[in-house]
């Protein structure tokens, strides 16, 4: 099936600077991507959904500043969180759609951000 | 290596029966258990969190049951609707989410 890489797969930061993360479709094209977001003991959240060549569409109560979303190629989306905080560790998972009949949605193995 | 399955891939049924989507899950050390309804072109919804001291979650007419000995939960959605066509996700959570492939589910009108 198809395969989507994020990188890294753990980040350790102080707080104030900023990551990024990438997400990548390694063997199809994805105009479409979505960055979701875990806390401990809670449900995986949508974020934001990120569209290749366009703005990015944030979920209600996600700040666009803060969560930076690049789509700038069909295989290529990044996250950056910038000027971290410790609240903002969490465990962040990107997924993308293959197209097709069913378009089916394909995740990454997941970003385990702390910021200190 | 956990591993997430779900069965059927794909069910049709009329509109108002009673239905139970299963997820199996291969390593038994998870912290929670979570199923999605994905929508077509959208990002996933989560429906119930279920934690790895529980037993079960309600939502409405959502009802999600978690097995850790087996390895094994069910989402039950009673009084089925055309509404409810989607298809729906399990996935299991230990240091990383692991997501089975799915059941898309027809309701006839």
């Amino acid at each position: 099936g198809a395969v989507v890489s994020q990188h890294p797969s753990r980040v350790i930061c102080k707080s104030g600077t900023s990551v990024k993360i990438e997400c990548r479709s390694l063997d199809f094209q994805a105009t479409t991507m979505f960055w979701y977001r875990q806390f401990p003991k809670q449900s995986l959240m949508l974020m934001a959904t990120s569209n290749e060549g366009s703005k990015a569409t944030y979920e209600q109560g996600v700040e666009k500043d803060k969560f930076l979303i690049n789509h700038a190629s069909l295989t290529l989306s990044t996250l950056t969180v910038t000027s971290a905080h410790p609240e903002d560790s969490s465990f962040y998972i990107c997924s993308a759609l293959a197209g097709g009949p069913y378009n089916e949605q394909f995740f990454g193995p997941g970003t385990r951000l702390t910021v200190l | 290596k956990q591993e997430v399955t779900q069965i059927p891939a794909a069910l049709s049924v009329p509109e108002g029966e009673n239905l139970v989507l299963n997820c199996s899950f291969t390593d038994s050390a998870i912290y929670n258990l979570q199923w999605f309804r994905q929508d077509p072109g959208k990002g996933l919804t989560s429906l119930l969190l279920i934690q790895s001291s529980q037993r079960e979650q309600t939502s409405g007419r959502l009802n999600a049951s978690l097995d850790k000995s087996s390895g094994r939960s069910t989402l039950y959605i009673a009084a089925s609707q055309p509404g409810d066509s989607a298809t729906y996700l399990c996935a299991a959570a230990d240091d990383k989410i692991i997501f089975g492939k799915g059941t898309r589910l027809h309701i006839l009108p």
